[in-house]
């Protein structure tokens, strides 16, 4: 068990670029979360995949984001047209559950910057 | 919508001092409450969660959090910080499959 691994751990890109995000979670864990994270405040909740079902989209993924998990194992998060507020961390977490909530296991995310 | 408000955003103690950060939830069901900290670059990691039972929660390094009910709070606590404690808190809350998170509190614990 390596955790959760997320790639890049940096990305800098030109406004309007689009940009792409992987996360490898826990290999056991079936399920999936995205979040951002900017400054001064607390994670908060994109998107989550159940295997590969995407399950819940929050109104913060606008229709330029958009996430995916083929066969249910890692995921992208991609950004279309890249914008200065899309700035952030951008943190996968993962978790498994067998009849009860176990709470997260997070990635070190990937810091986005768009200038 | 469920909310979850941390009191203090900026907390400086010296070694050995009690900590105590305070959280607060609003939601009327069943709740599961998380303590996560974040180390100066490193991820976030779980220090503890209640789900159910002794609303008295032990977590690692010393960490407990009280859940009242009554007060919808879940207060982080330590009886005696190390300046290896400094590091980020958040408080979080679930909301269906989601976690709701406050802003955190920034703690730095001085020599």
């Amino acid at each position: 068990d390596t955790g959760v691994s997320q790639n890049p751990r940096h990305k800098i890109t030109k406004r309007g670029q689009n940009v792409t995000f992987r996360c490898d979670p826990i290999s056991e864990h079936n399920r999936l979360y995205w979040y951002r994270q900017t400054l001064g405040q607390g994670p908060e909740f994109l998107t989550y995949f159940q295997n590969e079902a995407q399950l819940e989209k929050s109104r913060l993924l606008s229709d330029r984001f958009s996430a995916e998990r083929p066969k249910g194992s890692f995921s992208t998060l991609e950004i279309q047209r890249t914008e200065q507020g899309d700035s952030a961390m951008y943190l996968c977490a993962s978790s498994i559950t067998t009849g009860g909530y176990y709470g997260y296991t997070f990635g070190s995310g990937t810091r986005l910057t768009v200038v | 919508a469920q909310s979850v408000s941390q009191h203090n955003h900026h907390v400086i103690l010296s070694e050995a001092a009690s900590l105590e950060l305070g959280c607060n939830y609003s939601y009327g069901g069943t709740v599961n409450l998380f303590w996560y900290v974040q180390y100066p670059g490193q991820h976030l990691q779980l220090l503890l969660k209640y789900f159910s039972g002794d609303p008295l929660v032990k977590g690692i390094k010393g960490f407990e959090a009280e859940f009242i009910k009554s007060k919808f709070s879940f207060n982080l606590r330590k009886p005696s910080v190390q300046w290896s404690d400094t590091a980020e808190y958040f408080c979080a809350v679930n909301s269906g499959y989601a976690l709701n998170f406050g802003k955190g509190t920034s703690l730095l614990v001085t020599p």
